[in-house]
């Protein structure tokens, strides 16, 4: 199975900072790559996919980037909704797998 | 609007079967796909397996023999059957849904999750 490595497993920032968190992939998934938000008690909530697209309704405060086996979700000037985890996926082959999570903690 | 909503037992008996449902709205499951993934206690998540548009499936490996996913598209539901269940399977259960190919081959959409505990 390809195995995907976040960093860092939790981050504490504050109102207006940016943040980035990364997944590392065992093998080249060509972009196949998509970024998840998860708040407390809730569903994951897509918030990119295929590395860099920014789905429908999310705040463009939210970017992605990378390629091959190194992937980044930037949050740009972290608003107190960002509180959080985040959790990157991979569906390049399956089994479809998931990153480790981001737990995101406002100051 | 598009919703999906898992429903299922709440408690099982190790080495019993769980069942669990699917229903959808704002969309056909004759043009997506639905997935099943588990969370164990707010941990990372775990992908189970997909129903695609035609009624075939794809499994993950890690529960292949015991884990069967099927749908009625009439009733708008999918279902997730697993058995031989161990404490290790309790968590929180959903369903989601993604297009058939292409960039949108992703889940974009989920349920708000069901809660299964195994235990005697």
């Amino acid at each position: 199975d390809i195995q995907l490595t976040q960093s860092p497993a939790s981050l504490s920032a504050s109102l207006g900072e940016t943040v980035s968190i990364e997944c590392l992939v065992s093998e080249d998934i060509s972009n196949d790559l998509a970024w998840y938000q998860q708040k407390s008690g809730k569903s994951p909530q897509l918030l990119i996919y295929a590395a860099r697209r920014l789905q429908d309704g999310v705040p463009s405060r939210f970017s992605g980037s990378g390629s091959g086996t190194r992937y980044s979700l930037k949050i740009s000037g972290l608003q107190p909704e960002d509180e959080a985890g985040y959790f990157c996926l991979q569906k390049h082959k399956y089994p479809w797998t998931f990153g480790g999570g981001t737990k995101l903690e406002l100051k | 609007q598009v919703q999906l909503k898992e429903s299922g037992p709440g408690l099982v008996q190790p080495s019993q079967t769980l069942s669990l449902s699917c229903t959808v709205s704002g969309f056909s499951l004759s043009s997506y796909s639905v997935h099943w993934v588990r969370q164990h206690s707010g941990k990372s998540l775990e992908w189970m397996g997909r129903v695609w548009s035609d009624g075939h499936t794809s499994y993950n490996s890690a529960f292949t023999s015991r884990l069967s996913i099927s749908r009625d598209t009439s009733k708008s539901q999918v279902f997730l059957k697993m058995n031989s269940l161990q404490t290790a399977d309790t968590g929180t259960y959903y369903c989601a849904r993604s297009f058939l190919s292409g960039y949108w081959n992703v889940m974009d959409a989920w349920g708000q999750g069901t809660s299964v505990t195994v235990s005697s």
